[in-house]
């Protein structure tokens, strides 16, 4: 069955230090793989995306993911948190066993990033 | 600018109630989403929609229903067969390509409450 995993319920990092926030899939064949945000009573906001090629993915606001095959990982990463980065991030992959752009979506995470 | 829009902000619903929420995109996207939100489990698909007058049930349809007699729209109903509709229901489009590699776009959500 596809799945996505984020491991950690909530991360707390301090403003200025690197933050990662975790995930891992499952799926058969090639992961499309997504990172959104999401603030307080609003929407998702797209970060970045893997579909294929160089292995470290860079988006918005700074952030970037890398993919890792072999441990069937796609962390989130930023060299210097914000204290107003401080949200819910959901890692997604794109259902493979459908011909449309339905996403399966992780449990998301809470960044807290304190001053 | 092009986007989505999500109304009610807030929603109550009394007991026995039918409630619609109303989606609307002006991004030209054919394919358009409607998710469940609930604290710890992340989103989940209710109804989806790949083009006009066609959509399919998603992971949770039950107690839902939905209509597609327009590229721009996409209403939800809640029926009074879902028991438990107190949640934060987010809308998305995305273009209908055949790499399936596109993000979502959200509007901000709907939240329902029962009286």
């Amino acid at each position: 069955a596809q799945s996505v995993a984020q491991p950690e319920d909530q991360v707390n990092v301090a403003e200025g230090n690197p933050l990662t926030v975790k995930c891992t899939y499952s799926v058969s064949g090639n992961p499309y793989l997504f990172w959104y945000v999401q603030y307080p009573n609003r929407g998702l906001q797209f970060l970045l995306k893997y579909i294929t090629g160089d292995n470290l993915v860079k988006g918005s606001y700074g952030f970037e993911a890398e993919f890792n095959k072999s441990q069937t990982s796609f962390h989130l990463k930023k060299p210097s948190a914000l204290v107003s980065d401080s949200a819910l991030y959901f890692c997604a992959v794109r259902d493979q066993t459908s011909n449309t752009g339905k996403l399966i979506f992780g449990q998301g995470t809470t960044l807290q990033v304190k001053p | 600018d092009g986007g989505i829009t999500q109304s009610p902000k807030y929603l109550f619903r009394k007991e026995g109630q039918n409630v619609t929420l109303s989606c609307e995109q002006n991004l030209n996207h054919d394919a358009m989403y409607w998710y469940r939100q609930d604290p710890g489990q992340g989103l989940r698909l209710i109804y989806y929609s790949q083009i006009v007058n066609d959509f399919q049930k998603g992971d949770i349809a039950e107690g839902y229903s939905v209509s597609r007699e327009k590229k721009e729209s996409f209403p939800l109903t809640v029926t009074s067969a879902q028991k438990n509709p107190t949640a934060f229901y987010l809308c998305a489009s995305s273009p209908r390509d055949r790499s399936s590699n596109q993000p979502q776009h959200f509007g901000d959500g709907t939240r329902l409450s029962i009286l």
